[in-house]
């Protein structure tokens, strides 16, 4: 599976961007970069994915860099519901889903 | 409409008992997957199912199995539960199979307690 290192932790500030960053330098040309993201004691929610161009949408930004090694998940404007654990994924076979650690998102008022 | 239905919500057994746990798909969507979330760590592929048919198993023990309804909802049987067992249980939903894109729509979990 293409691997993924994510920083265990990271805090925001309400209102203000949260950048959260991922690397995956044994992605493929074919893996796709997904973004999932999982509030206490609720199953994980989609929010984004992109193959080489970066992507918006109603919940995040994603930036994939031109070499597709790294890639950023930004929420725009972070609030306290915004508090989760959030998980890059490349590696997917058929709907299988290899999740890591993940980094765990504190915002704080 | 609603969203992937898990069944129980909570569940407390005892070790070398058997768990049945169930899952209901978005409708319209063939493809059910679960997966075993132990506290403190990342959701880990268990099966996935497409057509009532199994399409992906992961390193799990034959303790654990599972199968498909004609209606496209789901089951996942666990013997001779062990403590190790105890963790959330996931169900995942999507339309079709496929290597490429992709979303999954994942139910609240079932939380499992060996004692």
């Amino acid at each position: 599976d293409a691997k993924t290192t994510q920083p265990p932790s990271m805090d925001c500030a309400e209102g203000r961007a949260a950048n959260l960053p991922c690397n995956h330098s044994t992605i493929s040309g074919n893996e796709y970069v997904y973004w999932y993201r999982q509030i206490h004691s609720q199953g994980p929610q989609y929010i984004i994915h992109g193959l080489k161009n970066n992507e918006t949408n109603e919940m995040a930004s994603l930036i994939i860099t031109e070499d597709r090694k790294s890639s950023t998940l930004i929420l725009p404007h972070a609030t306290l519901r915004d508090t989760a654990v959030y998980y890059c994924i490349v590696r997917v076979e058929g709907n299988k889903l290899s999740f890591g650690a993940g980094t765990t998102v504190t915002v704080r008022a | 409409d609603a969203g992937v239905t898990q069944s129980p919500t909570h569940l407390i057994k005892t070790r070398g008992q058997h768990v049945t746990l169930r899952c209901s798909p978005i409708s319209g969507h063939k493809s059910v997957s679960w997966y075993q979330q132990v506290l403190g760590q990342g959701p880990q592929f268990i099966f996935q199912y497409y057509e009532k048919e199994e399409r992906g198993r992961g390193n799990f023990p034959d303790r654990f199995s599972a199968r498909q309804f004609p209606n496209y909802s789901s089951e996942l049987n666990v013997n001779a539960l062990l403590l190790g067992d105890s963790a959330l249980y996931l169900c995942a939903s999507s339309p079709f199979l496929a290597g490429g894109y992709n979303e999954q729509f994942f139910g609240p979990g079932t939380r499992l307690t060996v004692l």
